[in-house]
């Protein structure tokens, strides 16, 4: 079955820093990438996703790449602010409508 | 619009008990989904629906959880007997059935077995 891989596993950055999370996958039927943010106690919210015909997309301070050659995925906060510090999970859909999660990033970001 | 909802937000039973957790997914939302996630660990897949039908049951863990949904609108997912492994957050999920892609999750409850 399909195995999502995410580093770093703790993420520390400055306010204003960018932060870049990565993600692997295995499973080449994969064609739907999503990124989650978990703030502490709140439900994980969808905050970008990607589809395989795509290669970058962009949504104000957040930006997500993929190479479907090398099978990684990454997300990318640019000016990052204290409200950005989140538990972050990337997912890949290898079949049918489930995802399979990597294990989580934690971001800080610190004032 | 409002989102997924799930009951209760947390619940701590002793091993051996019986709990039973609920999601209402968001209204017209044909694809419902359960996953878990165990301390520190990722979230994984438990088991999609698609209406009142199972769709993928691969991720259960063993014939101690039962998932139903009946009429096709809320599920409930009952752990019987329940174990200590069994401790986690449990999380729903749901999709429109013309999207297949996007979900949106409720806000988990919190399972402690004792």
């Amino acid at each position: 079955g399909e195995n999502v891989e995410q580093h770093p596993s703790t993420l520390s950055v400055q306010e204003g820093d960018s932060a870049v999370i990565k993600c692997t996958y295995s499973d080449s039927a994969s064609n739907y990438f999503p990124w989650y943010k978990q703030e502490l106690g709140k439900r994980p919210q969808l905050i970008i996703d990607i589809r395989s015909n795509v290669g970058e997309k962009k949504d104000q301070r957040i930006a997500v790449t993929l190479n479907k050659t090398a099978k990684h995925f990454s997300l990318h906060i640019t000016e990052t602010q204290p409200e950005d510090s989140a538990v972050y999970f990337c997912a890949a859909n290898p079949a049918g409508n489930m995802l399979t999660f990597g294990g989580g990033t934690r971001l800080m970001v610190k004032p | 619009e409002a989102g997924v909802t799930q009951f209760p937000s947390h619940s701590v039973i002793e091993k051996g008990q019986t709990v039973t957790l609920r999601c209402d997914p968001i209204s017209g939302h044909d694809n419902l989904y359960w996953y878990r996630r165990v301390m520190g660990k990722e979230i994984k897949f438990l088991l999609h629906f698609v209406k009142e039908s199972k769709q993928d049951e691969s991720g259960m863990p063993n014939n101690r959880f039962l998932a139903e949904r009946t009429g096709g609108t809320y599920s409930t997912l009952k752990v019987q007997p329940a174990e200590l492994e069994d401790s986690g957050v449990y999380f729903c999920a749901s999709s429109p059935v013309t999207s297949g892609y996007e979900q949106y999750f409720g806000p988990g409850t919190r399972l402690t077995v004792t």
